[in-house]
């Protein structure tokens, strides 16, 4: 089974801040990696496919990079909305995994 | 709009069984595969299982977590798809989520999601 260890586990932010998340496979899994984000009580959002692929209706303040072990999700500009949990997926292997998620909470 | 509409949910005691649908609509269903995520309360989620479509001969993915207890499968005619769940156990417990396939990537849409509670 692929690990997707994520880090940090949590991070304090501000309005307007650049921020970096990552997100590291135990194996290579090329571009096979999606970042969701999660709100509390919702279901989580495709943000992210393909490594650096916006989904529909994703605002450009998102940007995904990565390739083999090692992945990012930038948000360049943080926004009150963007308070959420965010998961990235690996699907380069079977079973499909998950990372622990990062919290972006407001400093 | 896509829509996915998980039901079914519900207590159940230690070794006993339940079914999950998932009711789909707002895209042809029939033409995408399929997925059941859960996701235990204050964990990250958990892929479980995933059915491909006719042209991919309907054929199944399971996480070895629940491989030999969770069975799912679809009916292309009425735009559901199902989960059955044997054998439960308290980890089971969590909120389960059906989840559609893009044509590059899984799940780019999920349902609200249903609670199942193992318990005696």
């Amino acid at each position: 089974e692929t690990v997707m260890t994520q880090s940090p586990t949590s991070m304090s932010t501000s309005i307007g801040e650049r921020v970096t998340l990552n997100c590291k496979a135990s194996q290579s899994v090329g571009i096979n990696v999606d970042w969701y984000q999660q709100t509390p009580g919702q279901s989580p959002k495709l943000l992210i496919y393909g490594a650096s692929n916006r989904h529909t209706g994703v605002p450009d303040r998102f940007t995904g990079s990565g390739f083999g072990r090692d992945f990012t999700l930038t948000i360049s500009n943080m926004e009150a909305e963007d308070l959420a949990v965010y998961y990235c997926l690996q699907y380069g292997s079977i079973p499909y995994t998950f990372g622990a998620g990062t919290k972006l909470e407001l400093k | 709009e896509v829509k996915l509409l998980e039901s079914g949910g519900g207590l159940v005691q230690p070794g006993g069984s339940l079914r999950l649908s998932c009711a789909a609509s707002g895209f042809t269903f029939a033409d995408f595969y399929m997925s059941w995520i859960r996701q235990s309360p204050g964990k990250a989620p958990e892929w479980l299982s995933f059915i491909r479509n006719k042209a991919n001969s309907y054929t199944t993915e399971y996480n070895p977590s629940v491989k030999g207890r969770f069975t799912i499968s679809r009916d292309d005619t009425q735009n559901v798809l199902y989960l059955q769940m044997n054998t439960l156990r308290a980890e089971d417990t969590a909120i389960y989520y059906c989840a559609k396939h893009g044509w590059w990537a899984p799940f780019d849409y999920w349902g609200q999601g249903v609670m199942v509670t193992v318990s005696s």
